[in-house]
């Protein structure tokens, strides 16, 4: 059974960096990407930025220069690291493996910026 | 940035009544290996989004065959034949052909 879930602070203060962490049972990260997906409240979903298989990253050009994504695979892990963080950075964020015929997605994690 | 253009923003239906959601790319989503790389989602409130259609016309493991997705090139359709209480949400397309990976804005669906 393939499952994913997104841990990481609620709660953020403006210009720090946000953690989370993606931690995945039943999926081998070296043989599936994971993506991160965010969405403000009320609004539309966004994806940040993917980790493939092979380590290698892709991100949303808009974030690139705040955005990280890494991962440890001995512990089934894939981590997102943002700097500078803004009001408008407040949103659920989500962890998916977003395959070509399945996809699983975590069910998210509220961070709020603010002081 | 590949640009999807989702209409209507809201869709209200009876039980039973059948709608449909369009979803207009700004580019070609037809990919050089042959795969059109166009899924749809649901997201119910309060849940993460529900994979329904992908590839354009696949219906996901699972998934009722009431829904059924149609389309090539720019332009594609997400139908629901008749409409469920269950169905209630936002719709999203989303493609995957072009970096970076874009949603449509979205379409929510509600029960009159």
């Amino acid at each position: 059974q393939v499952q994913l879930k997104e841990s990481g602070p609620g709660l953020v203060q403006p210009s720090q960096t946000l953690s989370l962490t993606c931690t995945v049972s039943g999926l081998s990260l070296t043989s599936n990407s994971v993506s991160w997906i965010r969405q403000p409240p009320g609004k539309g979903l966004e994806w940040m930025g993917v980790i493939w298989s092979n380590g290698g990253t892709d991100y949303n050009s808009a974030i690139k220069s705040r955005l990280s994504i890494s991962r440890d695979t001995s512990k089934s892990q894939v981590f997102l690291k943002m700097n500078s963080l803004q009001t408008e950075d407040t949103a659920m964020y989500f962890c998916a493996k977003l395959g070509v015929v399945f996809d699983y997605w975590g069910q998210g994690v509220m961070v709020t910026v603010s002081s | 940035d590949v640009v999807l253009t989702q209409t209507p923003s809201i869709l209200s239906a009876t039980i039973g009544q059948s709608v449909s959601i369009s979803c207009r790319s700004s580019q070609s989503l037809l990919d050089s290996d042959g795969n059109t790389y166009l899924y749809w989602f649901l997201q119910r409130p309060g849940q993460s989004p529900q994979r329904l259609i992908y590839l354009v016309s696949n219906l996901g493991s699972g998934v009722p065959n009431r829904f059924s997705g149609s389309g090539s090139g720019t332009d594609f359709t997400l139908k629901i034949s008749g409409v469920e209480a269950e169905d209630l949400g936002v719709y999203y397309c989303m493609q995957a052909t072009h970096a970076p990976l874009t949603f449509g804005s979205g379409t929510k669906l509600e029960i009159k």
